[in-house]
């Protein structure tokens, strides 16, 4: 399957900080990443999409503002979390469109705790 | 909107002791109905998809079925390895993926 490396895989920030996520794309080149939240025990749900070349579209109730998407390269996506606070501690995961068939392949996630 | 609700929340088995996941669903216009696994504080890792009702898939001791309202996942004399918590997605007409909450399984020596 596709192959997305997710960085880190933990991290804990104190309150007030900022903290990148980054996310490759190591098999194929994608114009498009995809980036969860997962709260323990809930769905994934989706934040954004990230789109190489142009803005990042956010999903409703997302505060762009806060969650800085980029899209660096054709094989790099990156996730800032600014201002963290507590309410934001949550597993972040991304994805890339699927390849062949419909399915998407995701990263191996990382684990934000603000204190 | 679609909807995807897993039964149940959380399943102990005895190794060795099968049973089944539920996933039932609505969604406007199925492309696929997708199942993961995910370990604690890790992303999901594919299974299976499935495309249409009365399709089966088979890995190892899983087994996903598929009909027009719901998906099962069949775990046949599962070991301790096959702990881990199974999301069920479907991809509709908007493209987009939708999960359920998962099941958490944990099977016990």
């Amino acid at each position: 399957g596709a192959v997305v490396s997710q960085h880190p895989s933990r991290v804990i920030c104190k309150s007030g900080t900022s903290v990148k996520i980054e996310c490759r794309s190591l098999d194929f080149q994608a114009t498009t990443m995809f980036w969860y939240r997962q709260f323990p025990k809930q769905s994934l749900m989706l934040m954004a999409t990230s789109n190489e070349g142009s803005k990042a579209t956010y999903e409703q109730g997302v505060e762009k503002d806060k969650f800085l998407i980029n899209h660096a390269s054709l094989t790099l996506s990156t996730l800032t979390v600014t201002s963290a606070h507590p309410e934001d501690s949550s597993l972040y995961i991304c994805s890339k469109p699927p390849l062949g068939g419909l399915e998407a392949f995701f990263g191996q996630g990382t684990r934000l705790t603000v204190v | 909107e679609d909807q995807v609700t897993q039964s149940p929340e959380a399943l102990r088995l005895q190794e060795g002791e099968s049973s089944s996941l539920n996933c039932s669903y609505t969604v406007s216009g199925l492309r696929g109905l997708f199942w993961y696994r995910q370990d604690p504080g890790k992303g999901p890792e594919f299974l299976f998809t499935l495309y249409s009702a009365g399709e089966e898939k088979e890995k190892e001791r899983l087994k996903a079925t598929l009909t027009k309202k719901e998906s099962f996942l069949h775990i046949t004399a599962p070991k301790p390895e096959d702990s881990a918590t199974y999301l069920c997605a479907v991809s509709g007409s908007a493209r987009q993926l939708t999960f359920g909450s998962g099941t958490q399984l944990t099977v016990l020596p």
